[in-house]
């Protein structure tokens, strides 16, 4: 079976600061994989997704950046941290073209 | 783009009471999916539902797709404790440039008080 996996679970970052969050997926080989935030336990926005390795597409315009170094591995990063970057980051593996979806365990940040 | 509107926002209700909460757009997906999201985890997929008019349950969860694919309602029967959390429904568009993202709605979080 499929698990994707995203550390750290929580983070607490000074502005202006970098920032790198990972994930990973096992069990499955050219996975579409996404980033979301969700603000205040609300809808999830997308912020980036990926179908194979150094493949990026942004769909917000902002002060992260993603990479995909790897098949089953997809990095979401920051070179400075804003205050309004806090939030729950959710890394996703989505089945096929835009069925199901599987999520990590999610990333508190708090950007103070 | 596609938009999905989920009602209530919030709702509290008792333990033992029925609820319906509902997912509705003007855009037609392939198939459509309820998560459910407790606090500080990530979603957690209950169902996937494909054809119009379709209907499934999952113990006191009914699921049930539109006919036309462009909404689709939760209804929880005798609501427990353990239901507490946000549901999420979320649509797959057919194909073309947006075919591999999912469009979510903003959730409904449910309370339930024992």
């Amino acid at each position: 079976s499929q698990t994707i996996h995203q550390w750290p679970a929580t983070l607490v970052q000074p502005v202006g600061s970098p920032l790198s969050l990972e994930c990973t997926v096992e069990g499955t080989s050219n996975p579409n994989l996404y980033w979301y935030r969700q603000a205040a336990g609300r809808g999830l926005q997308l912020l980036f997704y990926s179908v194979g390795i150094g493949q990026i597409s942004s769909e917000v315009p902002q002060n992260l950046s993603a990479s995909r170094p790897q098949d089953r591995q997809f990095i979401l990063s920051s070179k400075k941290l804003l205050l309004s970057d806090s939030g729950f980051y959710l890394c996703a593996w989505i089945r096929g073209r835009g069925t199901e979806a599987f999520f990590g365990q999610g990333t508190r940040l708090t950007v103070v | 783009t596609q938009l999905l509107e989920q009602s209530p926002q919030f709702l509290s209700i008792q333990e033992g009471e029925n609820l319906t909460v509902y997912c509705n757009s003007s855009s037609v997906f392939s198939s459509l999916q309820w998560y459910r999201q407790e606090p500080g985890e990530g979603p957690v997929l209950l169902v996937t539902v494909v054809t119009g008019g379709e209907v499934k349950k999952l113990k006191r969860l009914t699921f049930q797709f539109g006919d036309a694919r462009k909404d689709s309602s939760l209804h929880i029967t005798a609501a427990q404790p353990g239901d507490t959390g946000l549901y999420l429904c979320a649509g797959a568009p057919y194909s073309g440039a947006g075919s591999y993202q999912l469009t979510f709605g903003k959730g409904t979080k449910l309370s339930v008080i024992p």
